[in-house]
């Protein structure tokens, strides 16, 4: 099982939106509605963002949304603001209950 | 609320077993759905998956890791020991504990083990 594949990094103003994408194979992100991203700021434990593609766990800002089509999942970020500087992770169910991390993508807010 | 912790040996040699415990609270494993994950992160590097178990003792392995990885479970000591063989300076990572109950929703603060001689 190979690391999902996101950009080395994305950047914007505050305000612009960003989008992250994740891509994978029909074993993993293509086969499950079972994507998840992480925000990990420096020195810290990740974070769960989004959920099965789309939901956002309680406390989570709704400028957060996930989205997937085929084998390629997005992270987007909309009004993008200071604290939204940090890498994000996705992670895939892979079947067979294994699961699989993106390469992961720093967030730089300009 | 839900807590989880990671302990154990923060350097480690070459060919050593590394065994570490994720001491949590707030739930058990023994509810229906619940699991425990262990994910690691190399210094500068991505997050990588390695195991979990579940609250019916299914356990679950990253195949990268094979057969050098085992996870445990303690209900009494609400505690899950990750025991990963014959370490190496590759191995040298932040490792993670978290809970799963659809996704690693609650993480540990994370240990940093390293492997050198």
């Amino acid at each position: 099982q190979s690391a999902l594949t996101q950009p080395r990094s994305v950047s914007g103003s505050p305000g612009q939106s960003v989008t992250i994408s994740c891509t994978g194979t029909s074993s993993d992100v293509g086969g499950y509605n079972y994507v998840s991203w992480y925000q990990q700021h420096p020195g810290k434990a990740p974070k769960l963002m989004i959920y099965d593609v789309i939901k956002r766990p309680s406390g989570v800002p709704d400028r957060f949304s996930g989205s997937k089509s085929g084998n390629t999942a997005s992270l987007t970020i909309s009004g993008l603001q200071a604290e939204d500087e940090a890498d994000y992770y996705c992670c895939s169910y892979g079947g067979s209950v294994i699961y699989v991390f993106g390469t992961g993508t720093k967030v730089t807010v300009l | 609320q839900i807590t989880l912790k990671e302990s154990g040996p923060t350097l480690v040699r070459p060919t050593q077993t590394l065994t570490l415990t994720c001491t949590f609270s707030g739930f058990s494993l023994t509810t229906s759905g619940v699991g425990v994950g262990w994910i690691r992160q190399p210094p500068g590097k991505a997050l990588e998956w390695l195991a979990v178990i579940y609250w019916d003792d299914d356990k679950r392995y990253s195949p990268s890791l094979g057969s050098r990885v085992t996870v445990t479970g303690d209900t009494s000591k609400n505690q899950v020991l990750l025991t990963v063989t014959n370490m190496d300076p590759v191995d040298t990572a932040t490792y993670y504990c978290a809970h799963r109950k659809g996704d690693f929703d609650y993480w540990g603060q994370g240990i940093l083990v390293t492997v050198s001689s």
